[in-house]
């Protein structure tokens, strides 16, 4: 079971979008559609933005959104505001009831 | 609301084991698949394990052999133990509950403010 490939870093000035990529195979986020993003600011637990790859829980701004393709999930944030800036997490059902992690990406607002 | 809160100690020394306590408030803790998250400092998260009321239990395959989560439904609690640890193991550990009764798929919408834990001699 190896963790999930996020960009180390994207980055997008206000009002822009940027899209993280989240890589796995086909034993995780290509064989279900239980794909998860998480965001994160320092010093603070990680909150659910999407789950089952492109559904928000209530409360989440609809300028988040995710999508699969084959073994990779994406998650994009359209119209960038300052809040936005923090780290960003994939998660993936893995079978056998298992879960796996990305490794993160950190979002900076120019 | 529901709300997690983790306990136990903030040093460990190497080859000790590191033991946690999750204390789940505002909903009972049945029917859920209750999780240890960790991350060490910097990195990504890490998936550590489930458990469930019945103390059914599943184990990310790299730490199983050094893992148990038990469940104490009377207090309420879920726990961990990680035997022999080592400077790898320095973490802050999260306690986690997925969005859906009796799921596994890993969508967690409830987490607790987690615990920093460092082991050092």
């Amino acid at each position: 079971q190896s963790a999930l490939t996020q960009p180390p870093s994207a980055s997008g000035a206000p009002g822009q979008s940027v899209t993280i990529s989240c890589s796995g195979t086909s034993s995780d986020v290509g064989g279900y559609n239980y794909v998860s993003w998480y965001q994160q600011h320092p010093g603070k637990a990680p909150k659910l933005i999407i789950f089952d790859v492109s559904k928000r829980p209530s409360g989440v701004p609809d300028r988040f959104s995710g999508s699969k393709s084959g073994n990779t999930a994406s998650l994009t944030v359209s119209g960038l505001q300052a809040e936005d800036e923090g780290d960003y997490y994939c998660g993936s059902y893995a079978g056998s009831n298992t879960v796996v992690f990305g490794g993160g990406t950190k979002v900076t607002v120019l | 609301q529901v709300q997690l809160q983790e306990s136990g100690p903030g040093l460990v020394k190497p080859s000790e084991t590191l033991s946690l306590t999750c204390t789940v408030s505002g909903d009972s803790i049945s029917s859920y698949y209750w999780s240890w998250i960790r991350q060490p400092p910097g990195k990504g998260l890490e998936w550590i394990g489930y458990v469930y009321n019945n103390g059914y239990t599943k184990y990310n395959p790299s730490l199983k052999d050094r893992v148990t989560i038990s469940v104490d439904t009377s207090k309420n609690q879920f726990s961990l133990r990680l035997t022999s640890v080592t400077a790898e193991d320095t973490a802050v550990y999260y306690c986690a509950r997925p969005r859906i009764v009796g799921n596994t798929s890993g969508a967690f919408d409830i987490w607790g403010q987690g615990t920093m834990v460092t082991v050092s001699s």
